[in-house]
């Protein structure tokens, strides 16, 4: 079975901080695929990224980065200098197992990310 | 247009009665998924097809919920008898398919609300 967990469920920060969302996820499939997804206040979920499971470079992008380790089955989401449009609800996912079915996303619970201005 | 369609944008419907939600995916894709956001549960998979055929329905929640696809674009999800707990958000995502079947990203529609009465 998979299984995400985001252990923060709120967070609070005033603008330029940084701040890091946690992402641990639990599989025994070997090929798997991890996404993160923000879901701002109008409700519609946007894809951020995308990373598999051979490939544990971390990623930048502008002010968004990604650890991903398999060591310890995290997909850690950094923003740096926090803007106030950054307040959103941010989901993790994962995707994983052999059959054509596997395309489903397991998701955690989400982080409500608020950026105080 | 560009992106994933669904409506109605709001359904309020009393106990026991029938409900359809569309959906219409980004043009070209193949993969159709439906999920269901609600306070308690969370982001949930319900269905995925794959062109008009759904090889997992394994989170649909009872013999209420079916879903169709036709022409390999449009899905409708029926709910009949609806019950209060089928009180949610219901999302729609489309993705493209290729031949490493897990890497696309799914693209998230703004979503149809579900009011049960």
């Amino acid at each position: 079975a998979q299984k995400v967990t985001q252990a923060q469920t709120e967070i609070s920060v005033v603008e330029k901080e940084d701040v890091t969302l946690d992402c641990v996820y639990e599989t025994r499939d070997t090929t798997y695929y991890l996404f993160w997804y923000k879901q701002p206040p109008s409700g519609e979920l946007v894809f951020l990224i995308r990373r598999n499971s051979f490939d544990e470079q971390n990623e930048i992008s502008g002010r968004y980065s990604w650890n991903f380790q398999k060591s310890t089955s995290s997909f850690n989401f950094t923003i740096t200098a926090s803007q106030v449009v950054d307040s959103a609800v941010y989901f993790c996912a994962l995707s994983a197992g052999t059959i054509q079915g596997a395309q489903k996303l397991v998701f955690g619970q989400g982080t409500r990310l608020t950026i105080n201005p | 247009g560009a992106g994933v369609s669904q409506s109605p944008s709001n359904k309020v419907t009393e106990k026991g009665k029938d409900v359809e939600l569309r959906c219409d995916p980004i043009s070209g894709h193949t993969a159709l998924y439906w999920y269901r956001q609600s306070l308690g549960q969370g982001l949930e998979f319900l269905i995925y097809f794959q062109g008009n055929s759904a090889p997992d329905k394994s989170g649909l929640p009872s013999d209420r919920f079916s879903a169709e696809r036709t022409g390999g674009s449009v899905s409708t999800l029926t709910i009949q008898r609806t019950q209060q707990e089928d009180s949610a958000v219901y999302l729609c995502a489309s993705s493209r398919t290729s031949g490493r079947a897990y890497m696309n990203e799914q693209f998230f529609g703004p979503g149809t609300r579900l009011t049960v009465l």
